[in-house]
């Protein structure tokens, strides 16, 4: 059964930059047919997506964090990171990281069905 | 603002139905059929309850169920029960461009 677990800082100076990792067990992160994303919510609020990667190492990052935005993989570690640099007290949140279906058994999806339980950030001097 | 429109909240009395529209334009919930569902009760990770306009996946109560006309999409619950009692979020592909738009979550409340 595949599991995420989010590991990094819970806590980031204003103007610093966030690291997170998200650690994959019980499948092989490098799996054709998925992308490997992240997700926050801030503190009483709705959920935003950040970006994800694809196995074959192709990102794609929401428009509005996308010039402050790394998402990376490590094949050999089964697991995937997020870098979010310049960061303010607006940054502070969950962040989970969610395993994205995008083709199946021929079939083309896109929804996320295996979450981490999450980690929260904070962000303040 | 969140770039699909959800109510804020709904509620129901256990055994009634209920229904939390998602809406959103002809650029993601109206142009794909890859609308999905989160469950989140508090302090927990989202939950997916339904992918593709109205697929279930295994072990989600086929109480729950998907639609979609034009641009909105829509979770009913029916025989509502405590447990459902909990956010929902909404979600859609939007092209290669945006990519994935959330609705701003809907908290249904159990009376």
């Amino acid at each position: 059964q595949l599991q995420l677990q989010e590991s990094g800082s819970g806590l980031v100076k204003p103007s610093q930059t966030l690291s997170l990792t998200c650690a994959v067990s019980g499948g092989s992160i490098s799996s054709g047919g998925y992308s490997w994303s992240w997700i926050r919510q801030p503190p009483g609020k709705g959920l935003e997506w950040i970006g994800y990667i694809y196995h074959s190492g192709s990102t794609y990052y929401n428009p509005s964090l996308k010039s402050r935005v790394t998402i990376s993989v490590d094949r050999s570690k089964n697991q995937f990171s997020l870098k979010l640099s310049s960061v303010t007290a607006a940054d502070t949140a969950v962040y989970y990281c969610a395993r994205v279906v995008l083709y199946q058994g021929g079939y083309y999806y896109y929804y996320m069905d295996v979450w981490g339980k999450g980690t929260t950030v904070t962000v303040s001097s | 603002q969140s770039a699909l429109t959800q109510p804020r909240s709904v509620s129901g009395s256990p055994g009634q139905s209920v229904t939390i529209s998602c809406t959103g334009t002809s650029s993601d919930v109206g142009g794909y059929n890859y609308v999905s569902w989160y469950q989140q009760h508090p302090g927990k990770a989202p939950k997916l309850m339904i992918y593709d306009v109205s697929k279930r996946p295994s072990g989600v109560p086929d109480r729950f169920s998907g639609s979609k006309s034009g641009n909105t999409a829509s979770l009913t619950i029916s025989g509502l029960q405590a447990e459902d009692e909990a956010d929902y979020y909404c979600c859609s592909y939007a092209g290669s461009y945006t990519n994935v738009v959330f609705g701003g979550g809907t908290k249904l409340t159990v009376l």
